[in-house]
């Protein structure tokens, strides 16, 4: 079964650190993972989105790390910032069907002063 | 170029009414997915569908439910006969042409519907 789980469910973290979320997927066959922000009341916004021979990438602050092998995914935030406060969707994309995709349930991330 | 809209953003609908939700997608783009959010869970797949054509209702429930995208206006997720079950937060993306692997979906901010 096609499933993406991710953890923790929720997080509270202060201001200025950093904190990593992870994602483990069995979508198979893989084409591609993303990592969305969706702020409370709004859709998700794209931060990354890696292929299968990808390890790392980087949007400013976030970096995300994928290992096809072990069929897991990590998203770490550094020095956090109020307006990191989100739920942080990881995304896996099956190859040859199309447009499929598989969406986890979530990172609810709280960041407190 | 504006993102992608939908409307209403919020509808309220007595159970055994109608329900009907609007998409716009980018300029451009000629994909568009529907996705629902039930509170506390996840988006869920339900239909993906190009110009005039349905690709994926793989996930769209057999009965009540339809989508269309049109050749010319929004793509429209129609609910008919809605049930309090159908409260949820409806979504749509849209992609530029092509399926490569960077093609990326651009979310709209949903439409939240309740059912009374």
């Amino acid at each position: 079964k096609n499933q993406v789980e991710q953890s923790p469910q929720s997080l509270i973290i202060l201001e200025g650190k950093n904190c990593t979320l992870q994602c483990n997927y069995t979508v198979s066959p893989f084409s591609n993972l993303r990592w969305y922000k969706q702020d409370t009341g709004r859709g998700p916004v794209s931060l990354t989105i890696m292929t299968f021979s990808e390890n790392t990438k980087s949007n400013g602050r976030y970096t995300a790390t994928l290992d096809a092998d072990t069929k897991q995914s990590s998203l770490h935030i550094t020095a956090s910032q109020l307006s990191d406060s989100a739920s942080y969707i990881c995304v896996v994309r099956q190859a040859n069907t199309g447009n499929q995709f598989y969406f986890g349930t979530g990172t609810s991330l709280t960041v407190i002063p | 170029n504006a993102g992608v809209m939908q409307n209403p953003r919020h509808l309220v609908r007595r159970r055994g009414q109608e329900a009907r939700l609007r998409c716009s997608p980018m300029k451009g783009h000629s994909h568009v997915y529907w996705y629902r959010q039930l509170p506390e869970e996840g988006l869920k797949f339900m239909v993906y569908l190009q110009k005039e054509n349905i690709i994926d209702e793989s996930g769209m429930p057999k009965e009540r439910f339809s989508a269309e995208f049109p050749k010319e206006g929004p793509s429209i997720l129609r609910i008919q006969q809605v049930v309090r079950g159908d409260s949820a937060a409806y979504f749509c993306a849209s992609s530029p042409p092509g399926t490569g692997n960077y093609n990326e979906q651009f979310f709209g901010p949903g439409t939240r519907l309740t059912v009374l």
